[in-house]
């Protein structure tokens, strides 16, 4: 079964609005890390935020901010005031424990993000 | 501060031929390194982790191995590629120092032909 879910394939915002990226995830560990990536053209994975499972608060870094639901085990991506280099494709990410103490990263399928001037 | 780098960023290899991409991460130490696989418009496919030296963990059983001859360098090869190989190639690393963020190198473009 997916361990994360980005239900949008693509996403089109007007530039200056806001636009929210999905992310559903599944897990059975209690201590997790969700993250963020961007993609552009380029290929180079832009680390953008991170959310444990354990932090009260909604993690936040300039115009990004992760939309954390732990009931609902989402961690959706809210990008603020769209520029039109926010066009990218944006991953989500899990982070869970595996043996040994490591941890094992595993990737959503991704999100296209196209920002209209 | 720590820095990951790898290499080469693209090439083309005739079928049947062997594949090496390197990658070295700077400023840490005993770091978990790992070769994920993009292929087009798909997501990223873990190949090989590493927690150590000499410590490699396949994800995925395939004509690749991944070896880590020094505690911050992490190799890929392929003693014979196949056109299925083709893709983006990303080396990552994470650590205490990142708080187990995951920071991605360059990546490498790789076609088989």
């Amino acid at each position: 079964a997916q361990k994360i879910t980005q239900t949008q394939p693509g996403m089109f915002v007007q530039e200056k609005e806001a636009v929210t990226l999905d992310c559903t995830y599944d897990t059975s560990d209690p201590s997790y890390g969700l993250f963020w990536y961007k993609q552009p053209s380029s290929g180079e994975m832009i680390f953008l935020i991170y959310q444990g499972s354990y932090d009260q608060q909604n993690a936040t870094e300039g115009r990004y901010s992760l939309n954390f639901q732990k009931a609902r085990k989402s961690a959706n991506l809210v990008i603020s005031a769209s520029q039109l280099g926010d066009s990218a494709m944006y991953f989500c990410a899990m982070r869970e424990a595996a043996s040994g103490g490591s941890y094992i990263p595993t990737f959503g399928r991704g999100t296209s993000l196209i920002v209209h001037p | 501060s720590q820095t990951i780098h790898q290499w080469p960023a693209t090439l083309v290899q005739p079928v049947g031929s062997p594949l090496s991409l390197e990658c070295t991460v700077e400023g840490t130490s005993n770091p978990n390194l790992y070769w994920y696989r993009q292929a087009a418009g798909r997501g990223l496919q873990l190949l090989f982790y590493s927690v150590g030296i000499g410590q490699i963990s396949s994800e995925v059983p395939q004509n690749l191995s991944a070896s880590r001859p020094q505690d911050r360098q992490f190799i890929l090869s392929s003693k014979k590629l196949l056109l299925s190989d083709s893709g983006f190639y990303l080396c990552a690393w994470s650590g205490t120092a990142t708080g187990n963020t995951i920071y991605f190198g360059e990546g490498s473009w790789l076609t088989v032909v």
